[in-house]
């Protein structure tokens, strides 16, 4: 089955840096990746997803980038704000699989 | 408006008790999941059900059972209580099962077991 690995655990950044985080798949038949923003106390927030016919996506300071043939993608976080301290997730579900597998999570943090 | 609402949010009980969460949701969607997040943050699925029928039930203890009355609903009770079963449990769901379905998230429900 599908195995996600997500680095790093944590991360700090300053304010106004950018932020990358990455993750790597094992099931080539992959084909839709989301990346997923847990606040504290709340529930995983879908921030951005992308879909293996795609390289690239971006949404305003968030980007994900995708390759295929390394089976990798990245979370890109530009021009941090404190807001944006949280725990992401990445995630991956094969073609015709019915579930998500998630990474380990990384607990980013904002410095101001 | 709550699009995925779920109760309690904290729930502390005794080993040995049985309990139960309730999911509800507003959205309309016709699948709905249940998953387990443990002291590590570690985030995995438990249950999916697509318009009430079962569809995903991983590796998880005869002593969960999952109970969907409707597409709005999806209960999850927990007989004979364990340590271990201390954890955040998310409630879930999406328009369908297909593989690039957003799912949306419940605030989670907290259960203690002492």
């Amino acid at each position: 089955g599908e195995n996600v690995e997500q680095h790093p655990s944590t991360l700090s950044v300053q304010e106004g840096d950018s932020a990358v985080i990455k993750c790597t798949y094992s099931d080539s038949a992959s084909n839709y990746f989301p990346w997923y923003k847990q606040e504290l106390g709340k529930g995983p927030q879908l921030i951005i997803d992308i879909r293996s016919n795609v390289g690239e996506k971006k949404d305003q300071r968030i980007a994900v980038t995708l390759n295929k043939t390394a089976k990798h993608f990245s979370l890109h976080i530009t021009e941090t704000q404190p807001e944006d301290s949280a725990v992401y997730f990445c995630a991956a579900r094969g073609q015709g699989a019915q579930k998500l597998v998630f990474g380990q999570g990384t607990r980013l943090t904002i410095n101001p | 408006d709550t699009a995925v609402s779920q109760t309690p949010k904290y729930l502390v009980t005794q080993m040995g008790n049985d309990k139960s969460i309730k999911c509800e949701q507003n959205l309309g969607h016709d699948t709905m999941y249940w998953y387990k997040q443990d002291s590590k943050k570690f985030l995995k699925i438990m249950f999916s059900y697509n318009n009430k029928e079962l569809i995903i039930n991983e590796t998880v203890p005869n002593r969960f059972s999952p109970k969907s009355p409707d597409k709005a609903h999806l209960n999850l009770h927990i007989n004979s209580l364990e340590l271990g079963d201390s954890a955040v449990y998310f409630c879930a769901s999406s328009q369908g099962p297909t593989s690039w379905e957003t799912q949306y998230f419940g605030p989670g429900t907290r259960l203690l077991v002492l």
